[in-house]
Protein backbone atom coordinates (compact mmCIF):
# COMPACT_ATOMS: atom_id res chain seq x y z
CA UNK A 1 0.00 0.00 0.00
CA UNK A 2 1.13 3.63 -0.80
CA UNK A 3 2.80 5.25 1.97
CA UNK A 4 1.49 8.60 3.58
CA UNK A 5 2.74 11.62 5.28
CA UNK A 6 0.90 13.65 8.13
CA UNK A 7 1.88 16.13 10.13
CA UNK A 8 2.14 15.69 13.56
CA UNK A 9 0.15 18.06 15.27
CA UNK A 10 -2.13 20.97 14.39
CA UNK A 11 -4.53 23.11 16.36
CA UNK A 12 -7.52 25.08 15.43
CA UNK A 13 -10.24 27.42 16.74
CA UNK A 14 -13.37 25.97 17.75
CA UNK A 15 -16.22 27.02 15.29
CA UNK A 16 -13.59 27.49 12.55
CA UNK A 17 -12.48 24.78 9.78
CA UNK A 18 -10.24 22.21 10.10
CA UNK A 19 -8.19 21.66 7.31
CA UNK A 20 -5.91 18.52 7.32
CA UNK A 21 -3.50 17.45 4.55
CA UNK A 22 -2.21 13.95 4.01
CA UNK A 23 0.78 13.33 1.24
CA UNK A 24 0.44 9.93 -0.77
CA UNK A 25 2.26 11.13 -3.75
CA UNK A 26 2.76 7.17 -3.85
CA UNK A 27 -0.89 6.45 -4.45
CA UNK A 28 -1.83 3.73 -7.08
CA UNK A 29 -4.12 4.74 -9.89
CA UNK A 30 -6.96 2.11 -8.18
CA UNK A 31 -5.81 2.94 -4.08
CA UNK A 32 -9.01 4.47 -2.38
CA UNK A 33 -8.19 7.15 0.78
CA UNK A 34 -9.66 6.80 4.00
CA UNK A 35 -9.84 8.92 6.42
CA UNK A 36 -10.52 7.45 10.45
CA UNK A 37 -10.08 9.54 13.77
CA UNK A 38 -9.56 8.11 17.12
CA UNK A 39 -10.75 9.74 20.00
CA UNK A 40 -8.45 9.28 23.07
CA UNK A 41 -9.17 5.73 24.44
CA UNK A 42 -12.13 4.83 21.81
CA UNK A 43 -12.34 3.05 18.71
CA UNK A 44 -11.21 4.35 15.36
CA UNK A 45 -14.18 5.97 13.28
CA UNK A 46 -14.55 5.77 9.90
CA UNK A 47 -15.03 9.37 8.52
CA UNK A 48 -14.68 9.53 4.64
CA UNK A 49 -13.35 8.30 1.71
CA UNK A 50 -12.85 8.96 -1.86
CA UNK A 51 -11.39 7.70 -5.13
CA UNK A 52 -10.79 10.37 -7.54
CA UNK A 53 -13.78 13.07 -7.09
CA UNK A 54 -13.87 15.14 -3.84
CA UNK A 55 -16.51 13.70 -1.29
CA UNK A 56 -18.60 15.25 1.50
CA UNK A 57 -20.59 13.60 4.00
CA UNK A 58 -22.53 14.80 7.71
CA UNK A 59 -19.05 14.60 8.99
CA UNK A 60 -16.46 16.01 6.47
CA UNK A 61 -15.29 16.89 3.08
CA UNK A 62 -12.34 15.21 1.34
CA UNK A 63 -10.73 17.05 -1.36
CA UNK A 64 -8.29 15.12 -3.64
CA UNK A 65 -5.93 16.72 -5.79
CA UNK A 66 -5.92 16.01 -9.38
CA UNK A 67 -3.01 13.90 -9.72
CA UNK A 68 -4.09 12.13 -6.46
CA UNK A 69 -0.96 12.72 -4.96
CA UNK A 70 -2.06 14.54 -1.53
CA UNK A 71 -5.72 15.14 0.00
CA UNK A 72 -7.35 17.54 2.45
CA UNK A 73 -9.62 16.46 5.08
CA UNK A 74 -11.89 19.47 5.96
CA UNK A 75 -13.77 19.99 9.16
CA UNK A 76 -15.73 22.77 7.97
CA UNK A 77 -16.96 23.61 11.98
CA UNK A 78 -14.52 22.88 13.89
CA UNK A 79 -15.92 21.80 18.05
CA UNK A 80 -14.38 20.40 20.67
CA UNK A 81 -15.06 17.33 20.30
CA UNK A 82 -13.04 17.03 17.25
CA UNK A 83 -10.09 16.98 19.47
CA UNK A 84 -8.60 13.48 17.99
CA UNK A 85 -5.94 11.62 16.01
CA UNK A 86 -6.55 11.98 12.21
CA UNK A 87 -5.37 9.00 10.29
CA UNK A 88 -5.48 9.21 6.48
CA UNK A 89 -4.64 5.84 4.97
CA UNK A 90 -4.48 4.42 1.41
CA UNK A 91 -5.83 1.33 0.02
CA UNK A 92 -6.43 -0.58 -2.75
CA UNK A 93 -10.17 -2.02 -3.92
CA UNK A 94 -11.57 -4.94 -2.45
CA UNK A 95 -11.69 -6.92 -5.41
CA UNK A 96 -7.96 -6.23 -6.44
CA UNK A 97 -6.44 -9.07 -4.28
CA UNK A 98 -3.75 -9.33 -2.19
CA UNK A 99 -4.15 -8.17 1.41
CA UNK A 100 -5.92 -5.15 0.27
CA UNK A 101 -8.29 -5.79 3.57
CA UNK A 102 -5.32 -4.28 5.80
CA UNK A 103 -5.82 -1.20 7.26
CA UNK A 104 -2.61 0.08 7.94
CA UNK A 105 -2.19 3.32 10.62
CA UNK A 106 0.61 5.60 10.54
CA UNK A 107 1.42 8.07 13.38
CA UNK A 108 -1.86 10.29 12.36
CA UNK A 109 -2.16 13.87 12.80
CA UNK A 110 -3.13 15.02 16.38
CA UNK A 111 -5.64 18.19 16.03
CA UNK A 112 -6.33 20.03 18.62
CA UNK A 113 -9.41 21.97 18.66
CA UNK A 114 -8.87 24.98 21.09
CA UNK A 115 -12.16 26.96 22.51
CA UNK B 1 -28.68 -0.19 13.41
CA UNK B 2 -26.34 -1.44 16.50
CA UNK B 3 -22.13 -0.56 15.56
CA UNK B 4 -20.12 -3.19 16.47
CA UNK B 5 -20.39 -4.22 19.93
CA UNK B 6 -17.18 -5.71 22.04
CA UNK B 7 -16.89 -7.30 25.42
CA UNK B 8 -15.92 -7.43 27.74
CA UNK B 9 -14.63 -3.24 27.84
CA UNK B 10 -12.02 -3.98 30.22
CA UNK B 11 -9.91 -6.94 31.23
CA UNK B 12 -7.45 -7.69 34.00
CA UNK B 13 -5.58 -11.04 34.01
CA UNK B 14 -2.91 -12.66 35.53
CA UNK B 15 -0.23 -14.04 33.94
CA UNK B 16 -0.25 -17.60 32.58
CA UNK B 17 -4.51 -16.50 32.33
CA UNK B 18 -6.35 -16.75 29.35
CA UNK B 19 -7.84 -13.97 27.93
CA UNK B 20 -11.19 -14.29 25.35
CA UNK B 21 -12.33 -10.88 23.73
CA UNK B 22 -15.59 -10.81 21.64
CA UNK B 23 -16.03 -8.79 18.88
CA UNK B 24 -20.50 -8.86 16.85
CA UNK B 25 -19.65 -7.17 14.17
CA UNK B 26 -22.59 -4.85 12.59
CA UNK B 27 -25.88 -6.39 11.15
CA UNK B 28 -25.32 -7.77 7.81
CA UNK B 29 -21.70 -7.78 8.20
CA UNK B 30 -19.84 -11.07 7.23
CA UNK B 31 -15.81 -10.04 7.41
CA UNK B 32 -14.17 -9.55 10.61
CA UNK B 33 -10.58 -8.17 11.67
CA UNK B 34 -8.94 -7.41 14.62
CA UNK B 35 -6.18 -5.23 15.06
CA UNK B 36 -4.00 -4.49 18.80
CA UNK B 37 -2.99 -1.07 19.42
CA UNK B 38 -0.23 -1.07 21.97
CA UNK B 39 0.67 1.66 24.81
CA UNK B 40 1.53 4.66 22.65
CA UNK B 41 1.55 2.73 19.26
CA UNK B 42 -0.58 2.89 16.53
CA UNK B 43 -3.24 0.04 15.42
CA UNK B 44 -1.97 -2.87 14.01
CA UNK B 45 -3.60 -6.02 12.02
CA UNK B 46 -3.77 -9.12 13.16
CA UNK B 47 -6.37 -11.35 11.67
CA UNK B 48 -9.20 -10.93 9.19
CA UNK B 49 -11.88 -13.12 9.72
CA UNK B 50 -15.18 -14.44 7.52
CA UNK B 51 -17.64 -16.94 8.87
CA UNK B 52 -16.06 -20.20 9.49
CA UNK B 53 -12.84 -18.60 7.82
CA UNK B 54 -9.66 -17.65 8.93
CA UNK B 55 -8.33 -15.71 6.16
CA UNK B 56 -5.25 -14.17 6.94
CA UNK B 57 -3.96 -14.00 10.74
CA UNK B 58 -0.19 -12.73 9.29
CA UNK B 59 -0.47 -10.19 11.96
CA UNK B 60 -0.89 -12.56 14.91
CA UNK B 61 1.84 -14.22 16.58
CA UNK B 62 1.99 -17.84 16.19
CA UNK B 63 1.62 -19.03 19.46
CA UNK B 64 -0.71 -18.40 22.41
CA UNK B 65 -3.24 -16.62 20.03
CA UNK B 66 -6.19 -17.77 18.13
CA UNK B 67 -9.12 -16.29 16.37
CA UNK B 68 -12.30 -17.89 15.32
CA UNK B 69 -15.64 -16.69 13.86
CA UNK B 70 -18.21 -19.29 14.29
CA UNK B 71 -21.15 -19.53 12.00
CA UNK B 72 -23.12 -18.42 14.97
CA UNK B 73 -22.16 -15.58 17.66
CA UNK B 74 -19.40 -13.64 17.97
CA UNK B 75 -16.33 -13.43 16.95
CA UNK B 76 -13.71 -14.76 19.35
CA UNK B 77 -9.97 -13.80 20.13
CA UNK B 78 -8.61 -15.94 22.19
CA UNK B 79 -4.63 -15.40 24.31
CA UNK B 80 -3.06 -18.24 26.08
CA UNK B 81 -1.00 -18.02 29.20
CA UNK B 82 -0.96 -13.91 28.77
CA UNK B 83 2.21 -12.30 29.19
CA UNK B 84 2.48 -8.65 30.16
CA UNK B 85 3.83 -8.00 27.25
CA UNK B 86 0.11 -8.71 25.81
CA UNK B 87 -1.63 -5.68 27.40
CA UNK B 88 -3.16 -3.46 24.71
CA UNK B 89 -6.08 -2.72 23.75
CA UNK B 90 -7.77 -4.70 21.15
CA UNK B 91 -9.81 -3.25 18.07
CA UNK B 92 -12.38 -5.67 16.39
CA UNK B 93 -13.96 -3.90 13.15
CA UNK B 94 -16.44 -5.23 10.35
CA UNK B 95 -16.93 -4.60 6.60
CA UNK B 96 -19.34 -5.54 4.20
CA UNK B 97 -16.66 -6.26 1.37
CA UNK B 98 -18.44 -6.48 -1.50
CA UNK B 99 -16.55 -5.00 -3.82
CA UNK B 100 -14.44 -1.59 -4.19
CA UNK B 101 -14.20 0.77 -1.27
CA UNK B 102 -13.53 -1.56 1.98
CA UNK B 103 -14.75 1.04 4.58
CA UNK B 104 -14.53 -0.70 7.78
CA UNK B 105 -16.55 0.12 11.28
CA UNK B 106 -14.56 -0.21 14.56
CA UNK B 107 -15.81 -1.66 18.08
CA UNK B 108 -14.82 0.57 21.05
CA UNK B 109 -12.29 -2.08 22.16
CA UNK B 110 -11.21 -4.28 24.79
CA UNK B 111 -8.35 -3.20 27.10
CA UNK B 112 -6.66 -6.14 28.47
CA UNK B 113 -4.26 -5.74 31.45
CA UNK B 114 -1.59 -8.46 32.65
CA UNK B 115 -0.95 -8.04 35.95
Amino acid sequence: DAKTTQPTSMDCAEGRAANLPCNHSTISGNEYVYWYRQIHSQGPQYIIHGLKNNETNEMASLIITEDRKSSTLILPHATLRDTAVYYCIVSPPTDSGGSNYKLTFGKGTLLTVNP
Amino acid sequence: NAGVMQNPRHLVRRRGQEARLRCSPMKGHSHVYWYRQLPEEGLKFMVYLQKENIIDESGMPKERFSAEFPKEGPSILRIQQVVRGDSAAYFCASSLRTSGANEQFFGPGTRLTVL
